[in-house]
């Protein structure tokens, strides 16, 4: 079946770096991605959708200088958190638009963890 | 504007055992629902989905959930649990195709 990679699975980071999280579809085009954030023991929340070619769309009170949403191509979309603190550490989790039948598929998330 | 609120923040079971896990939406506009269950840092299962049709739709591992529009709720039910379906339950709402919005979640801890 169709699958949606995320890379890396774990990264842990000092204060100030800027983490770069990858979603990628395998086996199948995207032209659209969805960013989620999940904290612990919560539901997830939509960060912003990502859209192959143009500027990602952000929700509201997300940061677009904080979470910077690129999607260069039909099977890859990053995120990166820019000048990480300890309260951006959470679960990220993409998910992807199967170009054609528009299958929703999710990612097995990226858990950030900000020293 | 749309909401989803998942009633049952936990809910224990015996295995073999039925479990229903309620879910009740919101919406001005008609919307697709789902339900996708998280096991521990990992990401979101597919278990079924409602977009048209019949209201009834069944969906992985023996569950299936009722669309009742009069009532705005999706409740998902399972006749017999196993150990293996202890997990994370998201009710989700999307009126804008791929755009979920989830609930709260529902911890479901099956025991022997």
């Amino acid at each position: 079946g169709a699958v949606v990679s995320q890379h890396p699975s774990r990264v842990i980071c000092k204060s100030g770096t800027s983490v770069k999280i990858e979603c990628r579809s395998l086996d199948f085009q995207a032209t659209t991605m969805f960013w989620y954030r999940q904290f612990p023991k919560k539901s997830l929340m939509l960060m912003a959708t990502s859209n192959e070619g143009s500027k990602a769309t952000y929700e509201q009170g997300v940061e677009k200088d904080k979470f910077l949403i690129n999607h260069a191509s039909l099977t890859l979309s990053t995120l990166t958190v820019t000048s990480a603190h300890p309260e951006d550490s959470s679960f990220y989790i993409c998910s992807a638009v199967r170009q054609g039948d528009g299958e929703l598929f999710f990612g097995e998330g990226s858990r950030l963890t900000v020293l | 504007a749309q909401s989803v609120t998942q009633l049952d923040s936990q809910v224990p079971v015996f295995e073999e055992a039925p479990v229903e896990l309620r879910c009740n939406y919101s919406s001005s506009v008609s919307v697709y629902l789902f339900w996708y269950v998280q096991y521990p840092n990992q990401g979101l299962q597919l278990l079924l989905k409602y977009l048209s049709g019949s209201t009834l739709v069944k969906g992985i591992n023996g569950f299936e959930a009722e669309f009742n529009k009069s009532q705005t709720s999706f409740h998902l039910r399972k006749p017999s649990v196993h150990i293996s379906d202890t997990a994370e339950y998201f009710c989700a709402v999307s009126n804008s195709w791929g755009k979920l919005q989830f609930g709260a979640g529902t911890q479901v801890v099956v025991t022997p």
